[in-house]
């Protein structure tokens, strides 16, 4: 079955501080896609980062890297030097090619930094 | 300008009665989405059109009908509104249905729909 698992309901971290926020998946294709979005309270959903099963390196995106760990399935996202502004939930997502490419959700982490 | 736009931000209505929210893309996508965010947060999708064809219709009460006039807006239109019904809709696009693994999606703001 395919599957996001986000096991992290909620975290408190101190601004500044690095934040891990942990994903990891099932699926049997060799072929997917993990996708992380932030939704603010304002309540839109921002694209953050992206890493194919078949890419070589972790994805970076500014403040954003995907810690991908293929053999673990596991796809955190560490989120260096946290703000205010990133308190939100964040959710993971993964898109496989069997499934018409829907993507497929985890329930999200809501993270809350610390001032 | 805003990518995908959906209105209205907020509806606030009673039960029984009907109502529309209208999303527009002007990113040239072919498939837009609708997507259901329950009080806990989680998304589900409920429908997805691709050049104004309906790919998927997940198990959705038939009071929900989208309707794509062509591939640039999807509306969803709700029968006899239930306390159930309400939750956030997202309204989302992407370049195509099954262009690739690592298309994203491109969201509108939300709708919040709450029903008394």
């Amino acid at each position: 079955a395919q599957k996001i698992t986000q096991t992290q309901p909620g975290m408190f971290v101190q601004e500044k501080e690095a934040v891990t926020l942990d994903c990891t998946y099932d699926t049997s294709d060799p072929s997917y896609g993990l996708f992380w979005y932030k939704q603010p309270s304002s309540g839109e959903m921002i694209f953050l980062i992206y890493q194919g099963s078949y890419d070589q390196q972790n994805a970076t995106e500014g403040r954003y890297s995907l810690n991908f760990q293929k053999a673990r399935k596991s796809a955190n996202l560490v989120i260096s030097a946290s703000q205010l502004g990133d308190s939100a939930m964040y959710f993971c997502a993964m898109r496989v090619t069997w499934s018409n490419y829907q993507l497929i959700w985890g329930a999200g982490t809501k993270l809350i930094i610390k001032p | 300008d805003t990518a995908v736009s959906q209105t209205p931000k907020y509806l606030v209505t009673q039960m029984g009665n009907d109502k529309s929210i209208k999303c527009e893309q002007n990113l040239g996508h072919d498939t837009m989405y609708w997507y259901k965010q329950d009080s806990k947060k989680f998304l589900k999708i409920m429908f997805s059109y691709n050049n104004k064809e309906l790919i998927i219709n997940e198990t959705v009460p038939n009071r929900f009908s989208p309707k794509s006039p062509d591939k640039a807006h999807l509306n969803l239109h709700i029968n006899s509104l239930e306390l159930g019904d309400s939750a956030v809709y997202f309204c989302a696009s992407s370049q195509t249905s099954g262009g690739g693994i690592n298309e994203k999606l491109f969201f509108g703001s939300g709708t919040q729909l709450s029903v008394l």
